[in-house]
Order: C-alpha cells, then structure tokens, then sequence
C-alpha cells in the first residue's frame, strides 16, 4: 500500500536553531501534502497544505515565515521550523491524499526545544 | 463557528463487546467523512470511507454510518478486542477547501479482556 515516510521521528535542538522535517511519498506521486501539529491529548490541527511547485497555503494563525514549507517535486515536502522555542515543541505529522482511499499519514516527528 | 466535536471521555468496554463512537458536525458541508485510528506516538492509521450520499460502510467488523440530516457519523466495532485500544479520529474534507482533512479531537478507547 501507500507509505509516507517521516524523518526524523524524534529531534531535540537548542532554543534559536532551526529543524527540517522530511516528508516522502515512496510509492505514489503527491501533488498535495498536509501538515499538522498535535499536541497531548489533542487533536490534530492542520498547519498548511503544502502543493508541489508553487507556495503552501497556511491555516489562519499560523506564521509562515517561522514554519517555512518545500514542496519541489511530487515525492517530497519539507518543514522547516525556524528559530524554534520551547513552545514550538510538538508532534508533527504529514500526510497525503490517497482519494478514496483516504488520507496516508506520515508516523510523525517528535520535537523537543530546549 | 465550525466545530467537530467526538466524545471527549475516555470509552471503556469489555471484550466482545460492539463500541460505538459519535461524531457530530457543525457548519460544514462535507463531501466525505473519514474514520482513523491513532496510537500512542504513531500519526493516524486511515480505517475508512464515507461519502455524503452514502448511509452506511462496512469492513470486517468496522461499521460507520453516516447521517447528513443529523450531522453524524457513528462509527461501530462489533467483537471488540483488547487490540482495538487506541484512539479513534474522525475527520471530514469539506467541500471546496481543495482537500484539507479537518480532525474532531478523538475518543479514547480502552477495550478490557
């Protein structure tokens, strides 16, 4: 079946610096990707949808130039947190559209900002 | 506003048992409702399918519902076992919103042997 693969799936890094976030489709081409957050015990609450070739759409509240989003070929979408903050940490998740066979989710990355 | 909202309490049933989960939605034209399941730490695993002018879905012991008067979807695992343990999602695309999965918060569910 279809598989999203997510790296890294756990990162820590120091106040001020900046973490990318790799998302793959590995046996479909993806014009669409979605980005999520989840924090514990919460839902999931998208952040973007990420299109190949041209610029992501961003949810209302979400800064754009702090998570900057790649989308240059059909297998590949990037998330980039910059200056990340203890607040920034979360669980980040993509996914990508399947039609009728629903939605394939990445296996999320956890972030820790210290 | 625009609200998706699940049975926020945690639902705990004995093994064997048929869990019935609700999902209720409001302000949204969904073109099809999804049902997903996600365990601890793990991004939500697609489980399945509904559209609009369908009532009803089945796979294996997984049934969903799906009543647009209402604006519910019910969602049913019949001979629940321990293995079913996990969160449930459900999430809709809207119509004209170019794909976007929109999530309710989950439910809880805690299947005892």
């Amino acid at each position: 079946g279809a598989v999203v693969s997510q790296h890294p799936s756990r990162v820590i890094c120091k106040s001020g610096t900046s973490v990318k976030i790799e998302c793959r489709s590995l046996d479909f081409q993806a014009t669409t990707m979605f980005w999520y957050r989840q924090f514990p015990k919460q839902s999931l609450m998208l952040m973007a949808t990420s299109n190949e070739g041209s610029k992501a759409t961003y949810e209302q509240g979400v800064e754009k130039d702090k998570f900057l989003i790649n989308h240059a070929s059909l297998t590949l979408s990037t998330l980039t947190v910059t200056s990340a903050h203890p607040e920034d940490s979360s669980f980040y998740i993509c996914s990508a559209s399947r039609g009728s066979d629903g939605y394939t989710f990445g296996s999320g990355t956890r972030l820790t900002v210290v | 506003s625009q609200k998706i909202e699940q049975n926020s309490e945690a639902l705990n049933i004995q093994e064997g048992k048929t869990a019935t989960l609700t999902c209720n939605y409001t302000n949204y034209s969904p073109a099809y409702l999804q049902w997903y399941r996600q365990d601890p730490g793990r991004g939500p695993v697609f489980l399945l399918l509904i559209r609009e002018n369908e009532k009803e879905k089945r796979k294996e012991r997984l049934k969903v519902t799906f009543d647009t008067t209402l604006k519910q979807s019910l969602f049913h695992i019949t001979a629940s076992q321990p293995a079913d343990s996990a969160t449930y999602l459900c999430a809709l695309v809207p119509y004209n919103q170019g794909g976007k999965l929109i999530f309710g918060q989950g439910t809880e569910l805690s299947v005892k042997p």
